[in-house]
């Protein structure tokens, strides 16, 4: 089982849809959670970062379930601008390592 | 402020070859991360440095190393190239350790082998 699991996509939305990614988590020790947007051949940039149940940060909602080891991100009221890679990050080994999702890719239509 | 900064920003070399990766953190930051990014995966942690000592090491053969310099910038060494190498390489800088630091990319140098 790979560290840290997503569905790769694509997700294609019409704008102004709800969407929802999930990311999971083999390391029950993991405590603290990222999720970063990557536009293509760009760096991923940190988009929302979850250390207790959840993170909310305007249309951006983030949430984590300990007991099933599985973190969340909902878009509300999608945008063109969305449309991109979002990655899920698990920070282990006591802090010095981030383990990284495949991504799942966004593609937001008119 | 500036955030962090990688050169080359592009790269062509053979198998074979040795390449040098440079990386600048964050002004304050003293922890670099490097990364290794192959086209459709997410990131792949090589090494973590933290006040120029090696902090953690990812599964990346002998070919790979690093450093860390006084001002905390960072390099990372690759040699004897093979193809496999080619990939985008990340930075990431964050101020320390600890389970609450947040990492920032630099832009990534993207290395290809021919």
């Amino acid at each position: 089982r790979k560290e840290v699991e997503q569905d790769p996509g694509p997700f294609n939305v019409p704008e102004g849809a709800t969407v929802a990614f999930n990311c999971t988590y083999s390391n029950s020790a993991s405590q603290s959670f990222f999720w970063y947007r990557q536009d293509c051949r760009k760096e991923p940039k940190l988009l929302m970062s979850v250390y207790s149940s959840g993170n909310e940060d305007g249309r951006f909602t983030a949430q984590l379930n300990r007991a099933s080891q599985y973190i969340s991100l909902l878009i509300r009221d999608s945008k063109l601008s969305d449309s991109a890679t979002y990655l899920c990050a698990v920070l282990t080994g006591g802090g010095n390592k981030l383990t990284f999702g495949t991504g799942t890719q966004l593609k937001v239509e008119l | 402020d500036a955030g962090v900064t990688q050169s080359p920003t592009h790269l062509i070399k053979t198998r074979g070859q040795h390449v040098t990766l440079r990386c600048s953190p964050i002004s304050g930051h003293k922890s670099v991360s490097w990364y290794q990014q192959v086209l459709g995966q997410g990131p792949q942690f090589i090494f973590q440095y933290y006040e120029k000592e090696e902090r953690g090491r990812g599964n990346f053969p002998d070919r790979f190393s690093a450093r860390q310099f006084p001002n905390y910038s960072s390099e990372l060494n690759v040699n004897a190239l093979l193809l496999g190498d080619s990939a985008l390489y990340l930075c990431a800088s964050n101020p320390g350790q600890g389970l609450y630091n947040e990492q920032f990319f630099g832009p990534g140098t993207r290395l290809t082998v021919l």
